[in-house]
């Protein structure tokens, strides 16, 4: 079945440093890949996404590429912020059924991140 | 206006308890989600239905039933509530396969 492996956490950094958080994938067919935030007490929220193969997705100075060859979705900031404190969730969404009508998301176990003043 | 929102935010209960959580969505979507997240921060789906039908059940206990009387609406009935029950249970909604879901903020479930 489809799964998501992301690196362990936690992850602590300092504010300005530069962040790398690792997402890799299996799949059957081919995916839309995302990476959700979870800050705490809140539920999920969509923090970019990429639906195939060298899409970049970008929001708030996060990026991640759509890697086929390496089936890869590395989540990066070039300067984290206080504010990025949280979980780091990287998920796929796959389909099936007549149509692909049937789908679901799979997430991976989650980073958390933490950032210091 | 809170665009998938559920009741209660929290929920203390003793165990053998039996326990409803209810979700809706304003944004018109076709499918809703439940999932179960531990302390661990991991997160598993549950149950999936879309226009009222159920879609993926992966493996829940018998003693988890997903009800859905209309599309905007997905609540979970919990029978015989055991420890192991303790974690936060997310509601979402999405359109499509290639939409993002969009999350309720949780009700956390504590079982003593």
């Amino acid at each position: 079945g489809n799964s998501v492996t992301q690196m362990e956490g936690p992850v602590t950094l300092s504010e300005e440093a530069f962040l790398t958080i690792n997402c890799t994938y299996t799949a059957t067919g081919y995916p839309s890949l995302f990476w959700y935030v979870q800050y705490p007490g809140e539920g999920l929220q969509l923090l970019l996404k990429a639906t195939k193969a060298d899409d970049k997705g970008s929001n708030k100075g996060f990026e991640a590429t759509y890697r086929k060859e390496t089936t890869s979705f590395h989540l990066e900031k070039g300067s984290v912020q206080v504010s990025d404190s949280a979980v780091y969730f990287c998920a796929l969404s796959d389909r099936w059924g007549s149509g692909g009508s049937n789908y679901k998301l799979t997430f991976g176990k989650g980073t958390l991140l933490t950032v210091n003043p | 206006d809170t665009a998938v929102s559920q009741t209660p935010k929290y929920l203390v209960t003793q165990m053998g308890n039996d326990k409803s959580i209810k979700c809706e969505q304003n944004l018109g979507h076709d499918t809703m989600y439940w999932y179960k997240q531990d302390s661990k921060k991991f997160l598993k789906i549950m149950f999936s239905y879309n226009n009222k039908e159920l879609i993926i059940n992966e493996t829940v206990p018998n003693r988890f039933s997903p009800k859905s009387p209309d599309k905007a609406h997905l609540n979970l009935h919990i029978n015989s509530l055991e420890l192991g029950d303790s974690a936060v249970y997310f509601c979402a909604s999405s359109q499509d396969w290639n939409s993002p879901l969009h999350f309720g903020n949780g009700t956390r479930l504590t079982v003593t």
